[in-house]
């Protein structure tokens, strides 16, 4: 089955510090990854998705992703964070069946 | 652009009652996915229906059902209710089911159950 792992949970940073949130995946064959945004109290929000091609994808505010497929990794970056950044951010796999199976999240926190 | 439409998006229900949750897919959407996250959790799939059939089941509770009906809209029916259902239900629609379609969340029901 598929499965996410996301490695931290909890990520403290100062705002314009460099941000990378790791996420690895389970599953060998063809993926289509995500990654979400929860701001507090809000519904997800896609901020970027992988699906074939460069596998370095740019997504809203400022975040990219690179899918590196030999460490089944798809690591979210942004260069510089600012306080409204903070958020929980989910990686998902899609699945099978169009669902998606997402890791366990991890809250970031931007100090002003 | 219209988005995901969720109701109520508050409840509050005791033990042992039941409560229904509405969903209404962004139009054209076909495909109606159900998620609930508990506090501090990672939504967790329970179930998700394309063109009006039950397409995948996850980790939907025996007590708790639901439908897709003509109009694409959908309906979570949770009855005998336990504390531990308490929780944020994310309805999300997309168009077909292919897994690298996107999917759109709605903004939640809080289901309170005390």
């Amino acid at each position: 089955a598929q499965s996410v792992s996301q490695h931290n949970h909890h990520v403290i940073l100062s705002e314009a510090a460099s941000l990378e949130l790791g996420c690895n995946y389970s599953y060998g064959g063809t993926v289509n990854l995500f990654w979400y945004v929860q701001y507090p109290g809000q519904h997800l929000q896609l901020l970027l998705k992988y699906f074939s091609g460069d596998p370095l994808v740019k997504g809203i505010k400022g975040f990219e992703a690179e899918f590196i497929k030999s460490k089944f990794s798809f690591n979210l970056r942004k260069p510089s964070v600012q306080w409204s950044d903070t958020a929980e951010y989910f990686c998902a796999v899609g699945g099978s069946q169009g669902n998606l199976i997402f890791g366990k999240g991890t809250k970031l926190s931007v100090k002003p | 652009a219209a988005g995901v439409i969720q109701s109520p998006r508050h409840l509050i229900k005791e033990k042992r009652e039941t409560a229904t949750l509405k969903c209404y897919p962004i139009p054209r959407h076909d495909t109606v996915y159900w998620y609930q996250q508990g506090p501090g959790q990672d939504p967790q799939f329970l179930i998700s229906f394309y063109e009006k059939m039950q397409s995948d089941k996850g980790s939907i509770p025996d007590r708790f059902s639901a439908q897709q009906f003509s109009d694409y809209h959908s309906e979570l029916n949770m009855s005998s209710l336990e504390l531990g259902d308490s929780a944020l239900y994310f309805c999300a629609s997309s168009f077909g089911q292919n897994s690298g379609n996107t999917i759109y969340f709605g903004e939640g029901s809080w289901l309170t159950v005390v």
